[in-house]
């Protein structure tokens, strides 16, 4: 059973363009939520994480937008460039247990044109 | 630039046979995870290692098994190797308390 639902599956966007990146969870036990970037033949590096106090946070072109209620959340890639062309996961953990197991998304292939 | 280094990078085996992977870890970095990542899927947790002691683990059978030692390495090792096994391997590692985990770029097992 996917603990970690991620959508769209592929995406492509036009330079400066606005990437969005949706994704839905069912355990309510998960109080972290991170979005990792993945260039191929690379691991996952992380690139911004929220947890379930706050409704969004921002860092650079990149926002996560948190909805509790609905447990779900989503990436905002504003200003899409070219280098941000990647795939993304998001993922959701319960440090409560396994002290970081996370769950991850099966992610989204996202592409960039200039 | 990753402070998690994986070794070796790319490793082609044959079914039936056991394989080492290898991690070393940030300084610091006591809690290590492994996961693995089929081609197109996302990473699967296999097991995590807090202190040297499994302390969790995925829906991986027990011929998966690990190491941690004191000085921040680890070990994956996988006995009887199936064709299902062939995957992106990635060790992940922490310092705990709400920090983040840090990826290594994996290393690449192909399972003929």
């Amino acid at each position: 059973q996917q603990q970690v639902k991620q959508s769209p599956q592929s995406l492509i966007v036009q330079k400066g363009g606005i990437s969005i990146i949706n994704c839905a969870y069912e355990n309510t036990a998960f109080d972290y939520f991170p979005w990792y970037q993945q260039f191929p033949g690379k691991g996952p590096a992380l690139l911004i994480a929220i947890r379930p106090d706050v409704s969004e946070k921002k860092e650079g072109r990149f926002t996560i937008s948190f909805n509790k209620s609905a447990k779900q959340f989503s990436l905002h890639i504003m200003d899409s460039q070219p280098g941000d062309s990647a795939t993304y996961f998001c993922a959701a953990g319960d440090r409560g247990s396994t002290l970081g197991r996370l769950y991850f998304g099966r992610g989204t292939q996202l592409t960039v044109w200039p | 630039e990753t402070g998690v280094t994986q070794s070796p990078t790319h490793l082609i085996k044959t079914r039936g046979q056991q394989v080492t992977l290898r991690c070393s870890s940030q300084s610091g970095h006591n809690t290590v995870s492994w996961y693995q990542q089929a081609l197109g899927q996302g990473p699967q947790f296999i097991f995590q290692y807090y202190r040297e002691e499994e302390n969790g683990r995925g829906n991986f059978p027990p011929r998966f098994s690990g190491l941690q030692f004191p000085n921040y390495s680890s070990e994956l090792n996988v006995n009887a190797l199936e064709l299902d096994d062939s995957a992106l391997y990635l060790c992940a590692s922490s310092s705990g308390g709400g920090q983040g985990y840090t990826f290594g770029s994996g290393t690449r097992l192909t399972v003929v």
